[in-house]
């Protein structure tokens, strides 16, 4: 079976531009989430949706960056306008939705912003 | 401030070597999970605990879960140059709102 699925795997850009990433979480999965993560701060973590609602989006940094969930099998990430600190790996994970539920991590986006 | 502490930050041993990593927090989990993350790709899951004292084993790895709740250690024995990767602890804090450690990177030479 696919597992989750994340595009583009890289993107440079430069600052000011507008920046969409996608991901397809695995088939029969009620959750997903957005990390990001740097060497810095680590793995954050930005928004999760459970049943395509957004549940908890205190971790997005500001309002450059918004996330949707259309359907249960398909979920974006947009950052406008994207500053060069917002270079980083971002993965989505999706997971069945039980509190103690494995995450399964896609392979990451990474974005670096010139 | 991270809400999860994790050391050493970096560790470097010889292949057969023993080692163990520690995950640590003032808060208290619900449950909490180890990860091994490999150069460009995403974590994946090593274990889940939930129980305080919780011991379990997986091959050469040894998860532990502290009696209150609020840390872990990863032993591993004989270690080879496969267990290499980034070791992330994540705690649950409550529904699914998982935090992540900083991650232990361990080098395994051969």
């Amino acid at each position: 079976d696919a597992g989750v699925i994340q595009s583009p795997r890289h993107e440079v850009t430069e600052m000011g531009q507008e920046v969409t990433l996608r991901c397809k979480p695995i088939s029969g999965h009620n959750s997903l989430f957005w990390y990001r993560q740097t060497m810095m701060r680590g793995l954050e973590l930005l928004i999760y949706f459970n049943n395509n609602v957004p549940i908890d989006d205190s971790g997005m940094p500001e309002d450059r960056f918004s996330a949707k969930m259309p359907n249960a099998s398909f979920s974006t990430l947009k950052i406008q306008p994207s500053e060069p600190r917002d270079s980083a790996v971002y993965f989505c994970a999706s997971s069945l939705g039980v509190n103690t539920g494995e995450l399964f991590f896609g392979e990451g986006s990474r974005l670096t912003v010139l | 401030t991270q809400l999860l502490e994790q050391s050493p930050q970096f560790l470097s041993i010889q292949e057969g070597e023993n080692l163990t990593v520690y995950c640590n927090s003032s808060s208290v989990f619900s449950s909490l999970q180890w990860y091994r993350q490999e150069p460009g790709e995403g974590p994946v899951l090593l274990v889940t605990v939930v129980t305080g004292g919780e011991v379990k084993k997986l091959k050469r790895l040894t998860f532990q879960f502290g009696d209150a709740r609020k840390d872990s250690s990863l032993h591993i024995t004989a270690a080879q140059p496969g267990d290499t990767g980034l070791y992330l602890c994540a705690g649950a804090l409550g529904g699914q709102n998982f935090v992540f450690g900083p991650g232990t990177r361990l080098s395994v030479l051969p």
